[in-house]
């Protein structure tokens, strides 16, 4: 049974370009959430997806979207990245009547120069 | 404004000790709270979560505390084995946000062999 997986691992960026970072979720779950973690910090919400709707939204910028396919994958899209979008963006999985329950991938390290 | 917040941010035990980590919260709403374990280079992994209709939850060597008028909970980690040294956070959600979890800062624990 597969976990949660993300693409790719790691990522460096330049200021003011785009990112888009990918994320399956454990098999069987249908909500995707995407935290960011920055360095010595705890998770910070950006978003949940459900049936490819945004459900719900953290305290983040537009720049900030994002993206639910119908086999419940989902993206993250960054556009005009700042430095202090570097951080560990998480993705985590849950099944909906559960949400609280959630499963984190590895998560993907997004350096902004 | 930290929704969660979470003490000591560092903590040595000796092998075969017990960790205690505390959290504490403010917005009587939030009716789970998970804790999770975090080692370097890895996303969190859910430990033990707890409803606020019980006290007291343990799962293995873990154990978590919960304090409904005092608004606080802790961890517990009976007989701490040196591979249990990583970053515990605790998280704290509510019924209205559909699953987002709102994180302290971390209390990253060191187990001396």
């Amino acid at each position: 049974d597969a976990g949660v997986t993300q693409s790719p691992t790691h990522l460096i960026k330049t200021r003011g370009q785009q990112v888009t970072l990918r994320c399956s979720p454990k098999s069987g779950h249908d909500t995707v959430s995407w935290y960011q973690q920055a360095l010595g910090q705890g998770p910070q919400f950006i978003f949940q997806y459900y049936e490819e709707e945004e459900r719900q939204r953290g305290n983040f910028p537009d720049r900030f979207s994002g993206h639910q396919f119908p086999n419940y994958s989902s993206e993250l899209n960054v556009n005009a990245l700042l430095l202090g979008d570097s951080a560990l963006y998480l993705c985590a999985s849950s099944l909906t009547g559960n949400s609280y329950e959630q499963y984190f991938g590895p998560g993907t390290r997004l350096t902004v120069t | 404004q930290q929704q969660v917040k979470q003490s000591p941010q560092s903590l040595i035990v000796q092998k075969g000790g017990i960790s205690i980590i505390n959290c504490a919260y403010e917005n009587t709403a939030f009716d789970y709270f998970p804790w999770y374990q975090q080692f370097p280079g890895k996303g969190p992994a859910l430990l033990i979560a707890i409803r606020p209709d019980v006290s007291e939850k343990k799962e293995g060597r873990f154990t978590i505390s919960f304090n409904k008028s005092a608004k606080q909970f802790s961890l517990h980690i009976m007989d701490s084995q040196p591979g249990d040294s990583a970053t515990y956070f605790c998280a704290a959600g509510r019924g209205s946000t559909l699953g987002r979890l709102y994180f302290g800062r971390g209390t990253q624990l060191t187990v001396w062999p």
